[in-house]
């Protein structure tokens, strides 16, 4: 019963560096999605994708990428990682949009030095 | 835009007490209302719902009665224990739309 599976579920990066967050999903869920949170900023959509092969920009897009190549898989790439980009990073997934529950992954924490 | 405000923490409450956590909401159409739950270093999950006006959605001990006449969707439970402790997510989806949260308020429940 493993649900959404993020790893890692921490990391430090140097400035510059890229990485890839993974996201894995075992529900068939058609839609999944990235926050990031910070502190009183609540959680901020990253990226977005409604199925395989369709991915679509939220509000805070800068600085990532997304691919969708399988409905399980929805990794997000960190190109070149900036101190601003230090969070805690969460992967939601849903049989719909958003009027479905979102499931959410545990998070992956990532700072930037 | 649609967004939704609710109340700042965090909230400090005694084990036993009552709890109300507001939020308000702006939406150009009909939303549905949600509360979500975050206990320390895990994700979200989903506490209750409400899909229409009036409607009352309910998990757990915790209530919340969508008012489109104020536009609120406030979250009580009439009891809290300690292990109520986490950040509480009031959020909105107009039309099947992309979901959208509200900054989240921190539950402390003193024993």
């Amino acid at each position: 019963n493993a649900g959404v599976t993020q790893t890692p579920k921490f990391q430090v990066l140097k400035t510059g560096q890229s990485m890839t967050l993974q996201c894995a999903q075992d529900m068939n869920h058609e839609y999944m999605s990235w926050y990031r949170q910070d502190p009183g900023m609540g959680l901020r959509l990253i990226h977005y994708s409604v199925g395989a092969g369709i991915t679509d920009q939220g509000e805070v897009p800068n600085g990532y990428n997304v691919s969708r190549s399988t409905t399980e898989d929805f990794p997000l790439r960190l190109l070149s990682a900036a101190p601003s980009q230090t969070s805690v990073y969460f992967c939601a997934s849903s049989q719909g949009q958003g009027n479905q529950p979102q499931h959410f992954g545990d998070g992956t924490r990532l700072s930037i030095l | 835009g649609d967004s939704v405000t609710q109340m700042e923490g965090p909230v400090t409450l005694s084990e036993e007490a009552f709890l109300t956590i507001n939020c308000t909401y702006t939406a150009t159409g009909y939303p549905s209302l949600f509360w979500y739950v975050q206990y320390p270093g895990e994700g979200l999950q989903l506490l209750l719902k409400a899909t229409k006006a009036d409607d009352k959605g309910s998990n757990k001990g915790f209530e919340a009665t969508y008012r489109k006449e104020t536009t609120s969707f406030h979250l009580e439970k009439g009891s809290v224990q300690v292990s109520d402790s986490a950040v509480y997510f009031c959020a909105l989806s107009v039309w099947d739309d992309k979901i959208i949260f509200g900054k989240g308020t921190r539950l402390h429940i003193l024993p």
